[in-house]
């Protein structure tokens, strides 16, 4: 049962690079999210989808891009790599909040990003 | 707007004694309210979650917490800890009947169980 995979799991990155994390999902969840998690922070949304094609700004969206041009895959992008990046990022879906569904969230492991 | 407190950010714990991790929230509508656990270099993992009826609710590994309406709290207990418990325990609530389907998270109590 793979539920929710993240690439890479490690990455190092120096200021100004590029680089995107990979989530995907098989559960068929219409709604995706990504989190960064920092010590004593817990975990800040950073952007989320809430189906094929749309995205929306969360709580910490700035320096990042997302994209969900397939329903299972949601892609977080950062075009110019800081220091203040450095965090372990966490993927997760969901179904449809609603009288049936109560929007509980599947993550995945993590990927954990460090910015020189 | 919504928020949850966890009002200690680190709790030890000697194995086998009791421990209640707090868990206070704020919201102007009816939420729905989640209790998750994360063990070291994991993800996190839905340790048990309140959504209406019995305001006791039972999770996985013997937790439980009780839905307090009044006192906005959902304090999660276990009447006694392992080794194996120790991790970093996060408290959520989400709206009930909204669209924007995320959860807001407090910030994390780490759990330490001491032999």
């Amino acid at each position: 049962n793979a539920g929710v995979t993240q690439t890479p799991k490690f990455r190092v990155l120096k200021t100004g690079q590029s680089m995107t994390l990979l989530c995907a999902q098989d559960m068929n969840h219409e709604y995706m999210y990504w989190y960064r998690q920092d010590p004593g922070m817990g975990l800040r949304l950073i952007h989320y989808s809430v189906g094929e094609g749309t995205t929306a700004k969360g709580e910490v969206p700035d320096g990042y891009n997302v994209s969900r041009l397939k329903k299972q895959n949601f892609l977080l992008g950062l075009e110019s790599a800081a220091p203040s990046q450095t965090s372990v990022y966490f993927c997760a879906s969901s179904l449809e909040p609603g009288l049936a569904n109560t929007g509980e969230l599947f993550f995945g492991e993590g990927s954990r990003l460090t910015v020189l | 707007a919504q928020s949850v407190t966890q009002l200690d950010s680190q709790v030890p714990v000697f194995e086998e004694a009791p421990v209640e991790l707090r868990c206070n929230y704020s919201s102007s509508v009816s939420v729905y309210l989640f209790w998750y656990v994360q063990y070291p270099n994991q993800g996190l993992q839905l340790l048990l979650k309140y959504l209406s009826g019995s305001t006791l609710v039972k999770g996985i590994n013997g937790f439980e917490a009780e839905f307090n309406k009044s006192q906005t709290s959902f304090h999660l207990r276990k009447p006694s800890v392992h080794i194996s418990d120790t991790a970093e325990y996060f408290c959520a609530v989400s709206r009930t009947g909204g669209s924007q389907g995320n959860l807001i998270f407090g910030k994390g109590t780490k759990l330490s169980v001491k032999p």
